[in-house]
């Protein structure tokens, strides 16, 4: 069975830093592209990032790129997102994503999300 | 970026009944060199984390029932439930994998039960 764990997700003040973990299970881990996807409350989804199988290629959405980071450790099955330089608006439920393969950038299996919250 | 439209913003629809809801992207998401339509639909109920139901515009995924279908091709999309159970109550959202990165979602469209 396929299982995806975030954790890592806190209060944290304005300009600050933090590191999300995902943990992966029952799929072949450094087969696929991974995604972080965030979600703010009660609004709609926002791709963050993506890193390829290898971590060879890394992606980021505009409002993120430059202050947060991806990366993966295909030995320990996990998905990371550093982030810094945080804002209000960086305030999201973040899932992490496994892609679907097979040429699509879909997602197959979500986790069940790790909460920041950017406040003073 | 290619932006995403849905509607309606929601709808409500009697059990048994069919919903229809609409996507439209700001730019082809057909790739012509294998003829797929780069677009995905999700399902997402209160308090969990989205679910795919549909890939490559009309591709059902595994374990997803037949209920539910998706349509259109180039910028104009289709996702038809046939006849709405109250398990489908949910938020349901399209996203295109076209253009990447970034790739982009429609911002969701409620279904109701009437």
């Amino acid at each position: 069975e396929v299982q995806l764990v975030e954790s890592g997700g806190v209060v944290v003040q304005p300009g600050g830093s933090l590191r999300l973990s995902c943990a992966a299970s029952g799929f072949t881990f450094d087969d696929y592209t991974m995604h972080w996807v965030r979600q703010a409350p009660g609004k709609g989804l926002e791709w963050v990032s993506l890193i390829s199988w290898d971590g060879g290629s890394t992606y980021y959405a505009d409002s993120v790129k430059g202050r947060f980071t991806i990366s993966r450790d295909n030995s320990k099955n996990s998905l990371y997102l550093q982030m810094n330089s945080l804002r209000t608006e960086d305030t999201a439920l973040y899932y992490c994503a496994k892609d679907i393969g097979r040429g699509t950038s879909a997602f197959d299996y979500w986790g069940q999300g790790t909460l920041v919250t950017v406040s003073s | 970026d290619i932006v995403m439209t849905q509607s309606p913003d929601s709808l409500a629809v009697s059990l048994g009944e069919r919903a229809t809801i609409n996507c439209k992207s700001s730019q082809s998401v057909l790739y012509s060199s294998n003829n797929k339509n780069y677009l995905a639909w999700y399902q997402q109920k209160p308090g969990q984390p989205p679910k795919l139901l549909i890939y490559w515009a009309s591709t059902r995924e595994s374990g997803v029932p037949d209920r539910f279908s998706g349509s259109g091709s180039g910028t104009d999309f289709t996702l038809t439930i046939s006849s709405l159970q109250a398990e489908d109550v949910a938020v349901y959202y399209c996203q295109q994998y076209y253009s990447t990165p970034p790739i982009t979602f429609g911002p969701g469209t409620k279904v109701d039960i009437k």
